[in-house]
């Protein structure tokens, strides 16, 4: 079975910095793209970044670009997103999801970020 | 990028066929056929329901289906069910620095 687990999100001042973790089992992690996509409290979804299978191409939405690095860890089936210069708009549950095609077939349960003082 | 449009709300009563539109440019929807639609409910994590425009997942109720014409794209859910009360997002591959757009997300409501 495959499953998808999110950690490491909480409350940070703005201008702080949060490490999300992604745990992925019951599949071959180190050959899919994964995503990381968030959601606002009561809003839409949205792409946050993406990496390919060994970690050597990254995209990211312009809002995050300079302030957010994705990564990836095949031997520990592990996906990472380094958050810093957190704003209050980044404020979302994020969740990470394999590529499937061009599209998001299995998603984690979500992490909650808040940014606030 | 900006989102792709959606309607806010759809209802439908029991039985009846419901249509969701999601419209974008030639960037995006129009310009590839990697439009995928997601269903979501409350305080869960979206679902796959289409991808590649029309093709269903392995266990996706034949119920869902999708289409495209030039810049809009369409899930139609025939036969409403309860448990079809969700919110709906479709999402595409763009051209764009950001290579993924979603939709702003449609209510669906069974009468």
């Amino acid at each position: 079975e495959v499953q998808l687990v999110e950690s490491g999100g909480g409350l940070v001042q703005p201008g702080g910095s949060l490490r999300l973790s992604c745990a992925a089992s019951g599949f071959s992690f180190s050959t899919d793209w994964m995503s990381w996509v968030r959601q606002a409290p009561g809003k839409g979804l949205e792409w946050v970044a993406n990496l390919n299978e060994d970690g050597s191409k990254k995209y990211y939405v312009d809002s995050v670009k300079g302030r957010f690095t994705i990564s990836r860890d095949n031997a520990k089936n592990s996906l990472y997103l380094h958050m810093n210069s957190l704003r209050a708009e980044d404020t979302a549950v994020y969740y990470c999801a394999r590529a499937f095609f061009r599209s998001f077939d299995y998603w984690g349960q979500g992490t909650l970020v808040t940014v606030s003082s | 990028q900006s989102a792709l449009t959606q309607p806010a709300s759809v209802s439908g009563s029991p039985g009846q066929p419901i249509a969701i539109s999601c419209t974008g440019t030639s960037n995006d929807v129009g310009g590839y056929n990697y439009v995928s639609w997601y269903q979501q409910h409350p305080g869960k994590a979206p679902k796959l329901m289409i991808y590649d425009v029309s093709n269903r997942p392995s266990g996706v109720s034949n119920r869902f289906s999708g289409s495209k014409s030039g810049n809009t794209a369409s899930l139609t859910i025939s036969g409403l069910q309860a448990e079809d009360e969700a919110d709906y997002y479709c999402s595409s591959y763009t051209s764009s620095s950001t290579p993924y757009v979603f939709g702003t997300g449609t209510k669906v409501t069974v009468l």
